[in-house]
C-alpha cells in the first residue's frame, strides 16, 4: 500500500500568514489522485482539494493544491481564523486508499 | 441534497461484532462507491474499505481484512459495515462516505458513529 507522510506535524502561524503543508508518498500516485481535507474538532472532515489541484465546490481560493508524482503541497495563502484545524491528505490512485497522519495548523 | 445518515452509538464487549448502517439519499445509489473511514480518539483518519453498490465489489484495508464486511441494500439505498472480533483498539468514530463524481476522493461524509469496545 502507498504510505503518505505529512509534514510538519504541527504548524504554528498567525492569522494572515501563509501556510504550506506537505504530503509525500512512498510511490508515485496514479493520475495525481490526491485529495486534501480539513477537520475541525467534533466534526467530520471536509473536502478541500481533489486530483491534487482542483478546489471542491465552495472552497475559497486562498486554498490551493499543487504537486505530482510523490510530492504534493497544500497552500493557504492568508490564514483566516476559521482555517486553524487539522489537514489530511489522501491518495485514491490505488484500490487500497490511504490517508496521511495529518498536520495541525494552530494559532501562534 | 446528498445525505448519509448513520445509525447510533454502540457499546460492545471485546470479541463481539458490530454492524453500522448508513442510509443514503439525494443521489442514485448505484452510481458512486461508498467507503468507510474510522478515527480513534485523538487520532487520524484510517481508510477501512470500499464497496461498489452497483455490483458489490469490495476492497479492504490490510489491517481489518478478514474481520470487516461491507454490504449494501440497493432497495433501501443503505450501506452497512460489520466488524467482527472487536478489540479495544477498534474504539473509534466510524464514518460512511461517498466517492466524488470524478474519482475516489470523499465528497460526502456521514455524521459518524461512535463504537466503544469495553468490558
Amino acid at each position: 500500500e502507498i504510505v503518505l507522510t505529512q509534514s510538519p506535524a504541527t504548524l504554528s502561524l498567525s492569522p494572515g500568514e501563509r501556510a504550506t503543508l506537505s504530503c509525500g508518498a512512498t510511490q508515485s500516485i496514479r493520475s495525481n489522485y490526491l485529495a486534501w481535507y480539513q477537520q475541525k474538532p467534533g466534526l467530520a472532515p471536509r473536502l478541500l482539494i481533489f486530483e491534487a489541484s482542483h478546489r471542491a465546490t465552495g472552497i475559497p481560493d486562498r486554498f490551493s493544491g499543487s504537486g505530482s508524482g510523490t510530492d504534493f503541497t497544500l497552500t493557504i495563502s492568508r490564514l483566516e481564523p476559521e482555517d486553524f484545524a487539522v489537514y489530511y491528505c489522501q491518495q485514491y490512485g490505488t484500490s487500497l486508499r490511504t490517508f496521511g497522519q495529518g498536520t495541525k495548523v494552530e494559532i501562534k | 441534497q446528498v445525505q448519509l445518515v448513520q445509525s447510533g452509538a454502540e457499546v460492545k464487549e471485546p470479541g463481539a461484532s458490530v454492524k453500522v448502517s448508513c442510509k443514503t439519499s439525494g443521489y442514485t445509489f448505484s452510481m458512486n462507491g461508498v467507503s468507510w473511514v474510522r478515527q480513534a480518539p485523538g487520532q487520524g483518519l484510517e481508510w477501512m474499505g470500499w464497496i461498489n453498490p452497483y455490483n458489490g465489489n469490495t476492497n479492504y484495508a490490510q489491517k481489518v481484512q478478514g474481520r470487516v464486511s461491507l454490504t449494501t441494500d440497493t432497495s433501501t439505498t443503505t450501506a452497512y459495515m460489520e466488524l467482527r472480533s472487536l478489540r479495544s483498539d477498534d474504539t473509534a468514530v466510524y464514518y460512511c462516505t461517498r466517492d466524488g463524481p470524478y474519482g475516489g476522493y470523499v465528497a460526502y461524509w456521514g455524521q459518524g458513529t461512535l463504537v466503544t469496545v469495553s468490558s
